[in-house]
């Protein structure tokens, strides 16, 4: 049974760009959370889908947004990079009620931004 | 903002002895509590969990302490086994399925 994968592991960009992580969840499981996790830093909620729509949303500006499809799988975007955007993007998948100890990460996406 | 805190960034502990984590909060509103284990290159993984109507919950060799009073909340280990060397992260929510708000971290390395 595969966990949450993530996709690609590791991506450079430059500044201004777009960039889209993506996101597939344990089997079973139909709900999917982004995490941000910068350098020496805990995660950071991004936000959340589930039923192919955004549910909770953390303190991120609209340059992140997000798409769930209906086989649950998920993309996260962010428009016009900033430095400060480098970090590792995690995602997170849980199933029906979305218990936090039901909680599976992936490996993350290092991304670094130039 | 840090609404969840670790103020140790890491910790050295021998081998068969008890390791401590601790972790502090601000907000008033968070009722649940966890503790994260993150190996390198790996995402984490839930290790243990506590809701604010208790003060302890034990799960083989680990119990979390919570002191509401305080804000405060401590991970025990025991006996430390070198297989525990990894970041640990305090978490909390407000209601078990909402977003987390995660602290900082602490490595704990377990030595021979």
């Amino acid at each position: 049974d595969a966990g949450v994968t993530q996709s690609p592991t590791h991506l450079i960009k430059t500044r201004g760009q777009q960039v889209t992580l993506r996101c597939s969840p344990k089997s079973g499981h139909d709900t999917v959370s982004w995490y941000q996790q910068a350098l020496g830093q805990g995660p950071q909620f991004i936000f959340q889908y589930y039923e192919e729509e955004e549910r909770q949303r953390g303190n991120f500006p609209d340059r992140f947004s997000g798409h769930q499809f209906p086989n649950y799988s998920s993309e996260l975007n962010v428009n016009a990079l900033l430095l400060g955007d480098s970090a590792l993007y995690l995602c997170a998948s849980s199933g029906r009620g979305r218990l936090n100890e039901k909680l599976f990460f992936g490996s993350g996406t290092q991304l670094s931004v130039l | 903002d840090q609404q969840v805190k670790q103020n140790s960034p890491s910790l050295s502990v021998q081998e068969g002895r008890i390791s401590i984590l601790n972790c502090d909060y601000t907000n008033s509103m968070f009722d649940y509590f966890l503790w994260y284990k993150k190996y390198p290159a790996e995402g984490p993984t839930f290790l243990i969990s506590i809701s604010s109507i208790k003060d302890k919950n034990e799960d083989g060799r680990f119990t979390v302490f919570l002191n509401k009073s305080a804000k405060h909340l401590s991970l025990h280990i025991v006996p430390s086994q070198p297989g525990d060397s990894a970041v640990y992260f305090c978490a909390a929510c407000t209601g078990t399925a909402s977003k987390l708000t995660f602290g900082t971290g602490t490595r704990l390395q377990v030595t021979l």
